[in-house]
C-alpha cells in the first residue's frame, strides 16, 4: 500500500506560469514533509520541507503548503523556469524515526 | 565534501548471477538509506541502517535481497540470484539529525 501518493503522473506548465504539485498522504503519525527535484541519471535533491506543526513554508520562488485534515500538501512554483523540468517526489518522515516514505513523483514540464 | 558515492553506476547482468551494488555515505552522517526507484512504485524504501545497525528492513523484498553496512563509510546491496524484475535503478542516501537526505547519483541495473 502506497502511504504517500502523488496521482499527477506529469504535468506541464508555460514559463513564467505558477506550477503546482500535489501529495496526499495516509499515515497520520508523519511529522516531517519534504519535497526532492530529480534529473535525469542524478540523484534527487533536497528543495523544500515543512514539520507537521506548520501549514506553510516559503523559500525564494518554492512554497509548501500542508493540510493536515486533508492529508495533503502541494508545492507552488512561482514563476516556473525551464530549468525546473524535472521529476518531483513529495516524502514524509514517520514519528519516532527516520524512516523517509516517498510517492510517485511527478514529472513538470516547463514550456519555453 | 564528495557527496554519497555509489558504484557502479550501471550494471548489466544475466538472470541468475550474484550483483553487489556500493556505496560510501557523507562522512559524519550516521543514516544510510537504500532505495530503488521503479515506474510503478516510485522510491521504494528497502532498508535503512542507524550507527551501521539495521534498523528497518520491511522493504527487502525477497530473501534474495540482503544489505550490510560493515563500517561508517561502506554499505553493499547484494542480490542473490537476480531475477529480470530487479531492473531498477537503487539509490543510497544518507543523512544525520536535522539533515534532509542526501543521495547518490544511482546505480542502474539491468537484469537479462
Amino acid at each position: 500500500d502506497q502511504q504517500v501518493k502523488q496521482n499527477s503522473p506529469s504535468l506541464s506548465v508555460q514559463e513564467g506560469r505558477i506550477s503546482i504539485l500535489n501529495c496526499d498522504y495516509t499515515n497520520s503519525m508523519f511529522d516531517y514533509f519534504l519535497w526532492y527535484k530529480k534529473y535525469p541519471a542524478e540523484g534527487p535533491t533536497f528543495l523544500i520541507s515543512i514539520s507537521s506543526i506548520k501549514d506553510k513554508n516559503e523559500d525564494g520562488r518554492f512554497t509548501v503548503f500542508l493540510n493536515k485534515s486533508a492529508k495533503h500538501l502541494s508545492l507552488h512554483i512561482v514563476p516556473s523556469q525551464p530549468g525546473d523540468s524535472a521529476v518531483y517526489f513529495c516524502a514524509a518522515k514517520d514519528s519516532g524515526t527516520y524512516k523517509y516514505i516517498f510517492g510517485t513523483g511527478t514529472r513538470l514540464k516547463v514550456l519555453a | 565534501d564528495a557527496g554519497v558515492i555509489q558504484s557502479p553506476r550501471h550494471e548489466v547482468t544475466e538472470m541468475g548471477q550474484e550483483v553487489t551494488l556500493r556505496c560510501k555515505p557523507i562522512s559524519g552522517h550516521d543514516y544510510l538509506f537504500w532505495y530503488r526507484q521503479t515506474m510503478m512504485r516510485g522510491l521504494e524504501l528497502l532498508i535503512y541502517f542507524n550507527n551501521n545497525v539495521p534498523i528497518d528492513d520491511s522493504g527487502m523484498p525477497e530473501d534474495r535481497f540482503s544489505a550490510k553496512m560493515p563500517n561508517a563509510s561502506f554499505s553493499t546491496l547484494k542480490i542473490q540470484p537476480s531475477e529480470p524484475r530487479d531492473s531498477a535503478v537503487y539509490f543510497c542516501a544518507s543523512t544525520t539529525l536535522a539533515v534532509p537526505l542526501h543521495f547518490g547519483n544511482g546505480t542502474r541495473l539491468t537484469v537479462t
